[in-house]
């Protein structure tokens, strides 16, 4: 059973950098999918911030190129969000999950951007 | 990029009902169209995808249909878990938009 779990802190200063890590269980990332980030701010819709293959081939969101890297460490089958520069508008819920198709989730972890 | 656009924003139904909710493309994505159900506090889960296909697992009450710009999410006999926030998304090119989401309420 694939199984994704986002981890990382759950508050971070205005102007800081967000840093999340998606571990996953269940599969090899290296066998191949994209592996995305998504967000949720509160009360509002879904948001896909970007994906990665095994490889390291990326895309990101337009409207957050220039704040975000993705990367991933195959050895430790996991990949991580990087947004720099973050305010409060950053403040939402996080989830990874696999694939193009989005089709296993992590359950998503929430990041508030405050003082 | 590729801009999507549900509707309604907000569908008041009740058990048994059967609703639909429609999903709209800003240019053709052939059939490059998901659907999610998110509640609050869970992951979102995957019904559809490509359009017309259902994902494993998921009650053959939901159905998907359209392609190139036009798509829709039916759900026939409403049952109580239906009620949630139902979500488009495109998969043809990046950024993988979502629609701006529809609520199903009692």
């Amino acid at each position: 059973q694939v199984q994704l779990q986002e981890s990382g802190p759950g508050l971070v200063k205005p102007s800081e950098t967000l840093s999340l890590t998606c571990t996953v269980s269940g599969y090899s990332i290296s066998s191949g999918y994209y592996w995305g980030w998504i967000r949720q701010p509160p009360g509002k819709g879904l948001e896909w911030i970007g994906s990665i293959y095994h490889s390291g081939n990326t895309y990101y969101n337009p409207s957050l190129k220039s704040r975000v890297t993705i990367s991933v460490d195959t050895s430790k089958n996991q990949f991580s969000l990087k947004l720099r520069s973050v305010t409060a508008a950053d403040t939402a819920v996080y989830y990874c999950a696999r694939g193009i198709l989005l089709d296993y989730w992590g359950q998503g972890t929430l990041v508030t951007v405050s003082s | 990029d590729i801009q999507m656009t549900q509707s309604p924003s907000t569908l008041s139904a009740s058990v048994g009902d059967k609703i639909t909710i429609t999903c709209r493309a800003s240019q053709s994505i052939a059939t490059y169209l998901n659907w999610f159900q998110t509640k609050p506090g869970k992951a979102p889960k995957l019904l559809i995808y490509s359009a017309i296909n259902l994902e494993s697992g998921v009650p053959s009450r939901f159905s998907g249909g359209g392609s190139g710009t036009d798509f829709s999410l039916t759900i026939s006999n409403l049952q109580p878990e239906d009620f949630a926030t139902y979500f488009c998304q495109q998969s043809f090119s990046a950024p993988q938009a979502f629609g701006q989401g529809t609520k199903v309420e009692v």
